[in-house]
């Protein structure tokens, strides 16, 4: 497809349980980020990539947040001993190039429900 | 304390009515976005304003900088059901990453 693809579109865990998210992001984009958006809340940053190497993460809530982009594509954003408190919807978006005036284009996000 | 600060949170009109959307700030921004967001899907892209004073329109909808560049507006004219949905303002700020901060939207609810 032509967007940005995320996976799962839902997730149901169990707290304590790990889960990864997945992103591909517009083929050939260098840009790509991890937003987390609560229940009637605006989209907040988590991390970004240019290409392969995370330039900023300090919107990672604690260190069971990790994500990782190895080849400069494929996204993982990966939690673990999940809470309730990480329900929310996880949203990644890739732009063409850096700039901060770079347009982000976003994908429907995965729906994190932790049980 | 949010750093971008969207009013009203909440507004419902009927159709053919004209509306405004406030994105204020304390902080200055490089440029800001509107997005417009529906329910199960991200948010897309309306525009983005870089100079201060800016005024750019996309066919009824009219968007302005603030010449200080800490503040946005969206301005709707004859709004249409299909307007509906969640506007969210976004900004990248100066000497920051290019990392967006997000206001936490205006619902509209056009009713016809």
């Amino acid at each position: 497809g032509a967007g940005v693809s995320q996976s799962p579109r839902y997730k149901v865990a169990k707290r304590g349980q790990d889960v990864a998210l997945r992103c591909d992001p517009i083929s050939g984009h260098v840009s790509l980020f991890w937003y987390q958006q609560a229940l009637g809340q605006g989209p907040e940053f988590l991390t970004y990539f240019q290409n392969e190497a995370q330039l900023d993460k300090s919107g990672l809530p604690s260190d069971r947040f990790f994500a990782e982009r190895p080849e400069g594509s494929v996204s993982t954003l990966k939690i673990q001993r999940t809470q309730q408190e990480d329900s929310a919807v996880y949203l990644c978006a890739s732009s063409l190039t850096t700039g901060r005036h770079q347009p982000q284009h976003f994908g429907d996000g995965t729906r994190l429900s932790i049980l | 304390t949010q750093l971008l600060e969207q009013s009203p949170q909440f507004l419902s009109i009927q159709e053919g009515e004209n509306l405004t959307v406030y994105c204020n700030s304390s902080s200055v921004f490089s440029s800001l976005q509107w997005y417009r967001q529906e329910p199960g899907e991200g948010p897309v892209l309306l525009v983005t304003v870089v100079t201060g004073g800016e005024v750019k329109k996309l066919k009824r909808l009219t968007f302005q900088f603030g010449d200080a560049r800490k503040d946005s507006s969206l301005h709707i004219t004859a709004a249409q059901p299909g307007d509906t949905g969640l506007y969210l303002c976004a900004g990248a700020r100066i000497g920051g990453s290019e990392k967006l901060v997000f206001g936490k939207g205006t619902k509209l609810t056009v009713n016809p």
